[in-house]
């Protein structure tokens, strides 16, 4: 069975530029997430969707930043317009159940760098 | 301060040692807790869940204590595949978010 898969799996672009990244999680998987580290710092929350809704967006750092999920299945997450300190990997990760009960299930992340 | 405190590390340990890693969280609220396992440049992997009763998955051991607000991992006979950043997860208190710890940085010796 694949696993969570993300692309790109790195991104190399100019401040001020547009990036979308993609998550197609686990097939069944209705929770979707998006995570990020920043260099040295904690893998940190940006949202969660469940099925086509997002459930919790509490942890998207300004609105730079638009994640979707049409249909309940991929998600993207686009970052416009990039800036420096948007550097870092982000992860998107799927999972059966909530946060709280079951195991997430992490892809390899996307490494983005803004130049 | 952050929600999960832990030792970044580096722990350089033997083949064959045994190790403890220790994490404390700061939200009262938090209602599951994790040890995941992430290989450099690689995505975390649940290693396993935390319960207060304790739990042993093989030469892994997991302690929770709610009163003190504290995790502990212990790996006995520590292998070579050990070497890895061990991450300390507790559920926010919503139960809707994972909050991460730092990592502690594992590499085992032969």
């Amino acid at each position: 069975e694949a696993g969570v898969t993300q692309f790109p799996s790195h991104s190399v672009i100019e401040k001020g530029q547009t990036v979308t990244l993609r998550c197609d999680p686990i097939s069944g998987h209705d929770n979707l997430y998006w995570y990020r580290r920043v260099m040295g710092k904690e893998i940190k929350f940006l949202l969660h969707f469940v099925k086509e809704s997002k459930q919790d967006e509490s942890g998207m750092p300004n609105n730079r930043f638009l994640a979707e999920r049409t249909g309940g299945t991929y998600s993207t997450l686009k970052v416009q317009p990039a800036e420096l300190e948007d550097s870092g990997v982000y992860f998107c990760a799927s999972s059966q159940e909530g946060p709280n009960t079951g195991e997430l299930f992490f892809g390899e992340g996307s490494r983005l760098t803004v130049l | 301060r952050k929600e999960v405190e832990q030792d970044p590390g580096p722990f350089n340990v033997p083949e064959g040692a045994t190790v403890a890693f220790n994490c404390t969280y700061s939200n009262s609220a938090s209602q599951s807790f994790f040890w995941y396992r992430q290989d450099c440049r690689k995505e975390p992997k649940l290693l396993m869940s935390v319960y207060s009763s304790g739990n042993e998955d093989g030469r892994f051991t997991a302690q929770l204590n709610r009163a003190s607000q504290y995790i502990s991992l212990l790996i006995r006979d520590s292998k070579l595949s050990d070497s890895a950043t061990y991450l300390c997860v507790a559920t926010s208190g919503s139960a809707r978010q994972l909050t991460f710890g730092s990592g502690t940085q594992l590499t085992v010796l032969p």
